[in-house]
């Protein structure tokens, strides 16, 4: 597709259960990132990938927290036995390969609204 | 390690009315810097980007932000508001050094357009 592009829009689940949330980069990005927005705190950044490999997880909040990427395209993050504080927008962004610049533009999606109860 | 600081999480105007959105980073380093606008229910989208050269950079919408290197800011600014720039905006800075794929942002500032 023409865009960044995110799965489901919407997941509402119960405290307790498995979430997968997934992305579906511009093609030919080979950085994707995923971020999560909760209200009033603006974009936390959770993990970076470069092709498949993930050379920083750093913002991952707890071991609850995984993501991978398969064949340098789409990528799943899935948070296991969600908690309330999970509530929150993931967001995917991808660019492309940035060499040794500084980032660029990042190009996002719309993102996966998840709420547990 | 750099920082953004967004002051005022809420900004009002009204229809025709300067916008001013503030934005002071900090930064080890030369930055890149980036405002990005949210409409509800949508993903980011690239404003303007400040690379090196020309100091005011002009986006898309009208909209347009000045680096100041003595002020550490890069403020957003646009001379008439219009209902349709309703939105969230977030600015950002690159890192530099290891994690120069890395981009933080503020926390956002919710823009208000009253008729």
């Amino acid at each position: 597709g023409a865009g960044v592009s995110q799965s489901p829009s919407n997941k509402v689940t119960e405290k307790g259960k498995d979430v997968e949330l997934r992305c579906d980069p511009i093609s030919g990005h080979t950085a994707l990132y995923w971020y999560r927005q909760s209200l009033g705190q603006g974009l936390e950044f959770l993990i970076y990938f470069q092709g498949n490999s993930a050379p920083d997880k750093s913002g991952l909040p707890s071991d609850r927290f995984s993501a991978e990427r398969t064949g340098g395209s789409v990528s799943t993050l899935t948070i296991q036995r969600t908690q309330q504080e999970d509530s929150a927008v993931y967001l995917c962004a991808s660019s492309p390969n940035q060499d040794r610049l500084p980032a660029g533009e990042l190009f996002f999606g719309e993102g996966s609204r998840l709420t547990v109860l | 390690a750099q920082s953004v600081t967004q002051l005022g999480s809420h900004v009002s105007v009204s229809e025709g009315a300067l916008v001013l959105l503030r934005c002071n980073y900090s930064s080890s380093v030369p930055p890149y810097l980036f405002w990005y606008v949210q409409y509800p229910n949508q993903g980011l989208q690239l404003l303007l980007k400040y690379t090196t050269g020309a100091t005011l950079v002009k986006g898309i919408n009208g909209f347009e932000a000045e680096f100041k290197k003595s002020e550490t800011s890069f403020h957003l600014t646009k001379p008439s508001a219009h209902m349709s720039d309703a939105a969230e905006y977030f600015c950002a800075v690159s890192h530099s050094g290891g994690s120069n794929y890395k981009l933080t942002f503020g926390k956002g500032t919710l823009l208000t357009v009253n008729p």
